[in-house]
């Protein structure tokens, strides 16, 4: 089944305590992002990547860090976890880069920090 | 960069009526205009989308249309059904995939 996977689904971790969110993706798409989802805000983009060793900031990046060493695989790291950055995020996949089309979304990483 | 505004950011109807959501987008670069849904606790799936050359599409109770001189786009639901509620979001895609979603509609279908 074609599916972009995340891990973990919940997550509560203390303030200053280096997390890692994991994404993967089954359809071999060149586009993944990281948005995070927060109340009368909608979704805003974390940090993206076009392809395999290309990353880029997009509107909200500060406090997360990004890889992109394989096709499928696009970590979001949390290097000193702050409260302001307890939120649902998801990450998403779209074919091709130079394409505009649909994304595809993870199942949610809901993080708490405390 | 582009800036998406959504209204209404709740909207409660009956069953049977129709829905209307509308997005207005800044920048005329884009070129993509998605809806997606998101149920309670999913993630946001797409249910219909629309680029730039085509004014409206349709698709069985859904339709989206999109005035590109006033930079506005729409969603429009018809017969709605209990199911049809959830959280409507609508983007704008410009410059290689890049999404600015609007802020949210909190759709209530009640029986």
């Amino acid at each position: 089944e074609a599916q972009v996977t995340q891990n973990p689904r919940y997550l509560i971790t203390v303030t200053g305590k280096k997390l890692t969110v994991t994404c993967s993706q089954n359809m071999n798409h060149e586009y993944m992002s990281w948005y995070r989802q927060d109340p009368g805000l909608g979704l805003r983009q974390i940090y993206y990547s076009m392809n395999v060793e290309v990353t880029d900031k997009g509107d909200v990046p500060e406090g997360y860090k990004v890889s992109r060493k394989e096709k499928r695989n696009f970590p979001l790291i949390l290097e000193s976890p702050s409260p302001n950055q307890t939120s649902l995020y998801f990450c998403a996949s779209t074919p091709e880069a130079g394409m505009n089309t649909e994304a595809f979304f993870g199942q949610g990483t809901r993080l708490t920090v405390v | 960069g582009e800036n998406v505004e959504q209204h209404p950011s709740t909207l409660s109807v009956q069953e049977g009526d129709s829905a209307v959501i509308k997005c207005t987008y800044s920048d005329s670069a884009s070129n993509y205009f998605p809806w997606y849904k998101q149920e309670l606790g999913k993630r946001p799936q797409l249910i219909i989308d629309i680029r730039s050359n085509v004014g409206e599409k349709k698709d069985q109770r859904i339709a989206v249309t999109l005035n590109k001189t006033a930079k506005h786009f729409s969603l429009h639901i018809t017969e709605t059904q209990p199911e049809d509620s959830a959280v409507y979001f609508c983007a704008a895609v410009y410059n290689f995939n890049k999404f600015y979603f609007g802020s949210g509609t909190k759709l209530n279908v009640k029986p």
